[in-house]
């Protein structure tokens, strides 16, 4: 149980157009579902926290127009790399919880912007 | 200012041998604390955690790991190593018991037969 798929698990586009990539709880469903951005040899970075139904929570240094976060069903977030730009290009990985437990990872999205 | 530190990159390790590795946090107050596992293609697994209670704690794949205020450590052990636990390694802190995790850089584990 508690498992969290992400799609697609890579992607490869231009610069300056828009990616979206898909966060699914698939056997409970989550209240609560956070993103992060991991970069090469690095730490995972909390980019922001959404609930289902509200808008999600920025984390500090975040662009939330440049990040858009839907989190419209207990089961599904999307984040949207908009006018992305190969600075962008990074491994996303999101996470699901159910009324606070422990976080279930998504085995991560990488994305490469040309 | 506020941070979990891993102040190992990579650590190479014999199978069959015995595995530690580090963890400290620069926090207030006592945080929750987390050890997961990252292998390639998978998510992030969670190994152990701790809230409060006994300070030693024990984990799934035989972790175990110790929680010392004195020295604002939680450091993750396994007595033997198998092949299998060659893997990203990161100790993660709940500062604000508000379900937002900050991850250490990671370790990443080799395992030589």
């Amino acid at each position: 149980g508690a498992v969290v798929s992400q799609h697609p698990s890579w992607v490869i586009c231009k610069s300056g157009t828009s990616v979206k990539i898909e966060c699914r709880s698939l056997d409970f469903q989550a209240t609560t579902m956070f993103w992060y951005r991991q970069f090469p040899k690095q730490s995972l970075m909390l980019m922001a926290t959404s609930n289902e139904g509200s808008k999600a929570t920025y984390e500090q240094g975040v662009e939330k127009d440049k990040f858009l976060i839907n989190h419209a069903s207990l089961t599904l977030s999307t984040l949207t790399v908009t006018s992305a730009h190969p600075e962008d290009s990074s491994f996303y990985i999101c996470s699901a919880s159910l009324e606070g437990n422990e976080q279930f990872f998504g085995p991560g999205t990488r994305l490469t912007v040309l | 200012a506020q941070s979990v530190t891993q102040p190992d990159i990579h650590i190479t390790v014999s199978e069959g041998a015995s595995l530690e590795l580090r963890c400290n946090y620069s926090y207030g107050a006592t945080p929750y604390l987390f050890w997961y596992v990252q292998s390639p293609g998978q998510g992030l697994q969670l190994l152990l955690k701790y809230f409060s209670g006994d300070t030693l704690v024990q984990g799934i794949k035989g972790f175990e790991a110790e929680f010392k205020r004195s020295q604002s450590s939680f450091n993750l052990r396994k007595p033997s190593v198998h092949w299998s636990d060659a893997a990203e390694y990161f100790c993660a802190v709940d500062r604000s018991n508000d379900y937002k995790l900050s991850f250490g850089a990671g370790t990443t584990v080799t395992v030589r037969a």
